[in-house]
């Protein structure tokens, strides 16, 4: 069993939709991380989060410590919101070298 | 600002060669990471740097080494090219501190291909 699982891992959208992408972990954690895969390949962190809610722009990060599980949402979604999403959690074993983990990512394809 | 730097972006190599891949950050982050991304996996650790002067090894390090040349660069160097090591490369670099709870910051990537 992966220790991060996204879902889901594929999503079309159309254009002005509210989309929200899950990652679930089963690690206890110091961070999660969201990052976004561009279709070029080049690869951009967009949140990092120990608790609560982040916000930037049109995208919110969410975060439940307890339950494991972390939500991106993007609001009024555009076709230049297309990417991999990628959810990663640095773990808290190993004293301060823990391994991020990534989970494979989620294809967001947004139509016009 | 560059920010991460790799190079090559491409290269085609053949079995058993060898061939150092580049990486240099301009943001005086202290910790350093060379990853692999294979289709329908995630990203996967391959060495990883804290510091100038120390290098460990990640998830999967076989068939690598690393040099932490200076604060700014980190190559990886495949001695001898397996096809199994066609990937996608990608350096990145973070503040210290506990350099895993640091936003990592990518470089563009490297495609390379083994035959």
């Amino acid at each position: 069993k992966n220790e991060v699982e996204q879902s889901p891992q594929n999503l079309t959208a159309q254009e002005g939709e509210f989309i929200t992408i899950n990652c679930s972990y089963s690690v206890g954690i110091s961070a999660l991380h969201w990052l976004q895969q561009h279709p070029g390949g080049g690869i951009v962190s967009l949140f990092m989060l120990s608790s609560g809610k982040k916000k930037h722009g049109r995208l919110i990060a969410t975060i439940n410590i307890q339950e494991k599980h972390s939500s991106l949402h993007i609001t009024a979604s555009h076709p230049r919101d297309s990417a991999v999403y990628i959810c990663a959690v640095s773990s808290d074993y190993g004293g301060s070298q823990g391994n991020l983990i990534f989970g494979k990512g989620t294809k967001l394809s947004v139509k016009p | 600002n560059a920010g991460v730097t790799q190079t090559p972006k491409f290269q085609v190599l053949k079995t058993g060669q060898s061939m150092t891949l580049q990486c240099a950050q301009d943001m005086n982050h202290n910790s350093m990471y060379w990853y692999r991304q294979d289709p329908g996996m995630g990203l996967r650790l391959i060495y990883y740097s804290a510091s100038e002067g120390t290098t460990d090894k990640g998830e999967v390090p076989n068939g690598y080494n690393v040099s932490r040349l200076n604060k700014r660069e980190f190559s990886l160097r495949l001695e001898s090219a397996a096809p199994s090591q066609t990937s996608v490369y990608f350096c990145a670099s973070s503040e210290a501190g506990g350099g895993w709870s640091q936003p990592q910051h990518f470089g563009d990537g490297t495609r390379l291909s083994i035959l």
